[in-house]
């Protein structure tokens, strides 16, 4: 049965620091892993996802990568900026039509 | 092309009311999965409909829910006799195609129903 864990489950840290959120999954046969973002009272963005044959995929100050064989994905997120806060999601497809969601880790990025 | 629709945004209910969520998947598709996220939790799996078909309700609880996608209209999912512990955010996704064998389509989310019940 896949498990989806992220750590840390929230993380304060001052404008302008280069952070990496963790995402940890307990059978790596997965077809893609997505990340989202999720801000307080609203719907899910998704921000990266991952093929199962990728290793990374980047988009602006977001960089997602993806070891399959050790069950880890990791968000990096480059010079952290206010707006950046909000929760991050990770969600593994397991080869099922589900998605399998992480509990999310809290970010608040201090002016 | 619009996004997945979920109405309404927000729904307040009394202990032992009815709850009606509705889902309009993006155009083209015709496959969607409805989720629902606990307070301080990730979201979960509930039901997979396809039009006309329940495939796979697994993660719905055995009383009280329902869900329908019919041929014509928005997906429902329906909350008969509401308790507090359903207060919770109910995600609706939507798919062009089944995505259990394939890497390369995802499932693309609505905003979300957030469910107060009194």
């Amino acid at each position: 049965k896949q498990e989806v864990t992220q750590i840390p489950a929230a993380l304060s840290v001052p404008e302008g620091e280069n952070l990496v959120l963790n995402c940890s999954f307990t059978d790596s046969a997965i077809y893609n892993l997505q990340w989202f973002r999720q801000d307080p009272g609203k719907g899910l963005t998704s921000l990266l996802l991952i093929q199962s044959s990728q290793r990374e995929q980047t988009s602006g100050r977001l960089n997602a990568s993806l070891d399959k064989s050790s069950g880890r994905s990791t968000l990096y997120i480059a010079a952290s900026q206010p707006g950046d806060s909000a929760t991050y999601l990770c969600a593994v497809h397991s080869g099922t039509y589900k998605y399998i969601f992480g509990t999310g880790t809290r970010l608040k990025v201090l002016a | 092309n619009a996004g997945v629709m979920q109405n309404p945004r927000h729904l307040v209910r009394r202990r032992g009311q009815e709850a009606r969520l509705r889902c309009s998947p993006m155009k083209g598709h015709s496959h969607v999965y409805w989720y629902r996220q606990l307070p301080e939790e990730g979201l979960k799996f509930m039901v997979y409909l396809q039009k006309e078909n329940i495939i796979d309700e697994s993660g719905m609880p055995k009383e009280r829910f329902s869900a329908e996608f019919p041929k014509e209209g928005p997906s429902i999912l329906r909350i008969q006799q509401v308790v507090r512990g359903d207060s919770a955010a109910y995600f609706c996704a939507s798919s062009p195609i089944f995505i259990g064998t394939t890497s390369q389509e995802t499932q693309y989310f609505g905003p979300g129903t957030r469910l107060l019940v009194l």
